[in-house]
């Protein structure tokens, strides 16, 4: 599976959009792009994932530039609920399909 | 139910104890898998069960025995560990392995090794 680049901290206003960049340079054409947060002292959360298109659903929205090689997951209006880890993971979708972490952003939301 | 519950959420042992760690899941997935989790680095993974088949060992020491009884219970065992095993050890499943990557966690077993 590709190797992620994500920055390793961020701040962002509460109320504000938060938006996580990833670059995922050598992705290849059938992999899709996960993301996973992970709040203090909790499990790993799926949020979104995506092979070209942009999607959306209730939690997050997920663009995906055009050559794959980089995404950014937003959160419309981020709460303080929305402060943890949040992991870009490139993955196939057949095979093993086994998760592997690498470092995330840590996202801290300020009041 | 879409949660996957692992007991117990806190474990204090000594190198010579013998204890075990529990996941459940009644999603019907096929697919569970253990990974450890060090503070402030990401989740590692250590097994991955495929129909109750252990299909991935990642090279993890066999003081960790894994057990899968049934396709809801997933088993960590534990003996002689070392403190340098204290850690976060989260379960998760999927509905197969290799199809798809969205998983689902527990909250995890806070392990304590004195």
């Amino acid at each position: 599976d590709a190797k992620t680049t994500q920055p390793p901290s961020m701040d962002c206003a509460e109320g504000r959009a938060a938006n996580l960049p990833c670059n995922h340079s050598t992705i290849s054409g059938n992999e899709y792009v996960y993301w996973y947060r992970q709040i203090h002292s909790q499990g790993p959360q799926y949020i979104i994932h995506g092979l070209k298109n942009n999607e959306t659903n209730e939690m997050a929205s997920l663009i995906i530039t055009e050559d794959r090689k980089s995404s950014t997951l937003i959160l419309p209006h981020a709460t303080l609920r929305d402060t943890a880890v949040y992991y870009c993971i490139v993955l196939g979708q057949t095979g093993a399909n086994n998760l592997f972490f690498g470092t995330g952003t840590r996202l801290t939301v300020i009041p | 139910d879409t949660e996957v519950t692992q007991t117990p959420k806190h474990l204090v042992m000594g190198m010579t104890n013998k204890k075990s760690l529990k996941c459940e899941q009644h999603m019907g997935h096929r697919a569970m898998y253990w990974y450890k989790q060090k503070a402030k680095k990401p989740p590692e993974l250590m097994f991955v069960y495929s129909y109750e088949k252990l299909s991935i060992n990642e090279s993890v020491p066999s003081r960790f025995s894994p057990e899968c009884p049934n396709s809801s219970l997933l088993n960590l065992h534990l003996h002689a560990l070392q403190p340098e095993d204290s850690a976060l050890y989260l379960c998760a499943s999927s509905h197969q392995q290799g199809v798809g990557g969205e998983l689902f966690f527990g909250e995890g077993s806070r392990l304590t090794v004195l």
